[in-house]
């Protein structure tokens, strides 16, 4: 059965903080993704990356890096928490997309994180 | 930029009644629009999908309708069953630079269901 396992449920850390959020996948998936999902906003792409040790920018990367040194593990770093980060984190993944096909994305379930 | 309108937020119907949500896109380039319903505490998951060169699909109760003039599309739930109720999400595809592509989400609505 398909899997995408995040490393926590929920978070609490306090401003200034650094923040590790990992996300781990059981299907050999090329592309691996991070969101953030905010009441009324939808989901927001962070970062994803579509191999070991490649990553590009999504449509709100400000405050956040990610990482990626095994196919199966990408994490997503909040490098100095802030309150304006308190949200819900998905993360995802996929088989590498060709041209003229598109691949389900293979959601986890979700960290919630809370910075004070 | 890319932007995907989700109309209504919340809907509220009883059980056996119909749903319809629905979402308009700005991309004209965009070719895939796929649905996800997240239940509570999980992530969401891939219930229907469609892209643009078919006007219609049909999966058991659920359908979804794409009108590529209009830029809309909508998903349509028949006689819903409590199990229904959750969040909907549409989105739509755009070519990211690179030539990936990545999916454009509408702000959700929550559904409803009451026996």
């Amino acid at each position: 059965d398909v899997k995408v396992t995040q490393s926590s449920r929920y978070l609490v850390k306090r401003t200034g903080e650094k923040v590790f959020l990992e996300c781990v996948q059981d299907m050999d998936h090329e592309n691996m993704f991070w969101y953030r999902q905010d009441p009324g906003l939808g989901l927001r792409l962070i970062y994803f990356s579509y191999d070991v040790k490649m990553k590009e920018k999504g449509d709100i990367p400000e405050g956040y890096s990610v990482s990626r040194e095994k196919k199966e593990r990408f994490s997503l770093i909040l490098e100095s928490a802030s309150t304006n980060q308190t949200s819900m984190y998905l993360c995802a993944s996929s088989l590498r997309v060709r041209t003229g096909t598109d691949n389900e994305q293979f959601f986890g379930p979700g960290t919630r994180l809370t910075v004070l | 930029g890319e932007n995907v309108e989700q109309h209504p937020s919340t809907l509220s119907v009883q059980e056996g009644d119909s749903a319809v949500i629905k979402c308009t896109y700005s991309d004209s380039a965009s070719n895939y629009f796929p649905w996800y319903k997240q239940e509570l505490g999980k992530g969401p998951q891939l219930i229907i999908d469609i892209r643009s060169n078919v006007g219609e699909k049909k999966d058991q109760r659920i359908a979804v309708t794409l009108n590529k003039t209009a830029k809309h599309f909508s998903l349509h739930i028949t006689e819903t069953q409590p199990e229904d109720s959750a969040v909907y999400f549409c989105a739509a595809r755009r070519k990211f630079s690179g030539g990936y592509n990545k999916l454009i989400f509408g702000a959700g609505t929550r559904l409803a269901v009451h026996p």
